[in-house]
């Protein structure tokens, strides 16, 4: 059965820091695109970020680009997302998924951040 | 990375049809054939619906039915049932590696 269990959600100050984990089972994980996807408080889906099966490309959207930096870790099944500089509109709900055909068909449960004084 | 264009707000009886339209731009609906479209109930993780615009995945029945014509992209919920009441996200490839959501319709199944 695939899995992928988010964690690393939490509360922040503007301009904190916080790093994402998005743990991955039941399948080759080093084979699969992966991505993460947030929803804000009471609003839509807005893609973040996607990664290629062995890291070496990465892209971001345009209101991340520069203070979010997607990884991964192939050998212990693991994706990653460090959060830099983060704003208090960044506050969401944070899901990982697996990549599909230019989609996702596997999404974890979500980790909630908050960023506020 | 624009947003494509959703309603905010469907609804239909049980046992009719509704459609939920998604607007997009000739640089992501338009150009690629990668639209998909994901059911949310309040709480949970999105669950994919209709991938490569009408494919459906196994376990996604066959009342869902996703089509695109130019730049806009639809599905089609027939035979309307209490569980599709949901909110449904239209999603695209927008190229180099973008991807792009609609902005959420809230289906209401009166």
């Amino acid at each position: 059965e695939v899995q992928l269990v988010e964690s690393g959600g939490g509360l922040v100050q503007p301009g904190g820091s916080l790093r994402l984990s998005c743990a991955a089972s039941g399948f080759a994980f080093g084979e699969y695109w992966v991505q993460w996807i947030r929803q804000a408080p009471g609003k839509g889906l807005a893609w973040v970020a996607r990664i290629n099966s062995d890291g070496r490309t990465t892209i971001y959207a345009d209101s991340v680009k520069g203070r979010f930096t997607i990884s991964r870790d192939n050998a212990k099944n693991t994706l990653f997302l460090q959060m830099n500089s983060l704003r208090v509109e960044d506050t969401a709900i944070y899901f990982c998924s697996r990549d599909f055909r230019f989609g996702a068909d596997y999404w974890g449960q979500g980790t909630l951040v908050t960023v506020s004084s | 990375q624009s947003a494509l264009t959703q309603p905010p707000s469907a609804s239909g009886s049980p046992g009719q049809s509704v459609t939920i339209s998604c607007t997009g731009t000739s640089s992501d609906v338009g150009r690629y054939n990668y639209v998909s479209w994901y059911q949310q109930y309040p709480g949970k993780a999105p669950k994919l619906m209709i991938f490569e615009v009408s494919e459906r995945p196994s376990g996604v029945p066959d009342r869902f039915l996703g089509s695109k014509s130019g730049n806009m992209a639809s599905l089609t919920v027939s035979g309307l049932q209490a569980e599709d009441e949901a909110d449904y996200y239209c999603g695209s490839y927008a190229g180099n590696n973008v991807f792009v959501f609609g902005g959420g319709t809230k289906l209401t199944v009166l």
